[in-house]
């Protein structure tokens, strides 16, 4: 079916260890973000890229970085895991920036112990 | 700094009992608002964008509604697979692409 695809779908890290997370698209969207959702909280934007060969910081990029490999794919990285990254992590699409409403893939669960 | 507040937290529903569920909001310029389906363990399925006051959107039994301050989600004569969490967000007019999302309702209908 087409829309966003994440993987993996679960993952346990330790402290300090590292991780990268994958998105792909196929709806030919120009523009992907990377959220987070904690309870209580709502979702976070943590980075963003409006079109390919950019990215921007979301609301809480610290301990972050990402790649936008090509306007299909877009992947989130965790350089050294710490237990507040615990979180289930989204990855969602649009046609542009700001365009009506994201497809969002089925996320990615991720406890840091 | 955008907000979005939204009401009730849990909501319990017998099936055919309509209802509402609200979602107040703060923007500097509101761009659009923007309704969301999350059922457990998925990521949130897009219903409907709302971008003036006055604006109304249907689908099936769900209507979304917008006012200047505050948007709602009637669900008319809702079935037990109407049970989910319903997201409010919203996206201001400024340069930064930035959609402010609310902590949810969640709906459970009984049968």
């Amino acid at each position: 079916n087409a829309g966003v695809t994440q993987t993996p779908k679960f993952q346990v890290l330790k402290t300090g260890q590292s991780m990268t997370l994958q998105c792909a698209q196929d709806m030919n969207h120009n523009s992907m973000y990377w959220y987070r959702q904690d309870p209580g909280m709502g979702l976070r934007l943590i980075y963003y890229s409006a079109s390919e060969g950019t990215t921007d910081k979301g609301e809480v990029p610290n301990g972050y970085n990402v790649s936008r490999l090509n306007k299909r794919e877009f992947s989130l990285r965790l350089e050294s895991a710490a237990p507040s990254q615990t979180s289930v992590y989204f990855c969602a699409s649009s046609e542009a920036a700001g365009a009506a409403g994201y497809t969002f893939g089925s996320g990615t669960r991720l406890t840091v112990v | 700094e955008d907000q979005v507040t939204q009401s009730p937290e849990a909501l319990r529903l017998q099936e055919g009992e309509s209802s509402s569920l609200n979602c107040s909001y703060t923007v500097s310029g509101l761009r659009g608002l923007f309704w969301y389906r999350q059922d457990p363990g998925k990521g949130p399925e897009f219903l409907f964008t709302l971008y003036s006051a006055g604006e109304e959107k249907e689908k099936e039994r769900l209507k979304a509604t917008l006012t200047k301050k505050e948007s709602f989600l009637h669900i008319t004569a809702p079935k037990p697979e109407d049970s989910a969490t319903y997201l409010c967000a919203v996206l201001n007019s400024g340069g930064y692409q930035k959609v402010t999302f609310g902590t949810g309702t969640k709906l459970q209908v009984i049968p």
